[in-house]
């Protein structure tokens, strides 16, 4: 079945950058995009972008245009979602997930936190 | 940016009650809607997609139902695993767009 890991908590501090991995397994990682959503604490949630592994094409939500890269090691199944300048508001559980429009499995999420 | 308005926010129920969630678009949005649901601690579960299409797995105590811009998540008979949050996303246009989410909780 399909199965996306994700790396583990960390803290940064504002104006830092952040890398969350998401290892697939259970199906062929070109196949199907992978998306990024966040919560920050008590909200709802939140898209951010998407990537297709197999072209390397991404698109990003208009907020996040200029600080967010998606990227992706196709040979170990691995995608990555980098987050530059962050602020306090960036403080989420991220989350990535496979679908092209509605969002099928999920990564078990990272919590991020960024302090001053 | 298409926005999605849920309502309630909070809903109090019991085990059996029917319960009825409701998701608006402010555009129509077709039939692009999907529903999850979210336990404390744990991603997103994908319950129904294209607004009323049951993800394998998923009881039948749940249907949606619904288009344009306005949906509804609908649960028969609520059981214990059922108290959650629910969220619903439209994916007519990116960005993609989530309701602010509506958690069931235990009267």
């Amino acid at each position: 079945q399909v199965q996306l890991v994700q790396s583990g908590t960390e803290v940064k501090k504002s104006g830092a950058s952040m890398k969350v991995s998401c290892k697939a397994s259970g199906y062929r990682f070109i196949t199907y995009d992978i998306n990024w959503v966040r919560q920050a604490p008590g909200q709802g949630l939140e898209w951010m972008g998407w990537m297709n592994p197999r072209n390397g094409n991404t698109g990003y939500a208009q907020k996040f245009q200029g600080r967010l890269n998606m990227t992706s090691i196709n040979s170990i199944s691995t995608a990555y979602m980098e987050l530059s300048s962050l602020r306090s508001e960036d403080t989420a559980i991220y989350f990535c997930a496979t679908g092209g429009s509605y969002l099928d499995n999920w990564g078990q999420g990272t919590l991020i936190t960024v302090s001053s | 940016d298409i926005q999605m308005t849920q309502s309630p926010s909070t809903l109090s129920a019991s085990v059996g009650d029917r319960i009825t969630i409701t998701c608006r678009a402010s555009q129509s949005i077709s039939s692009w809607l999907a529903w999850y649901q979210q336990k404390p601690g744990t991603a997103p579960k994908l319950l129904i997609s294209q607004a009323s299409s049951l993800q394998a797995g998923v009881p039948s105590r749940f249907s949606g139902s619904g288009s344009g811009t306005e949906f509804t998540l609908t649960v028969s008979s609520l059981q214990s695993d059922d108290f959650a949050t629910y969220s619903c996303q439209q994916y007519y246009s990116y960005p993609w767009t989530f309701g602010q989410g509506t958690k069931v909780e235990v009267k």
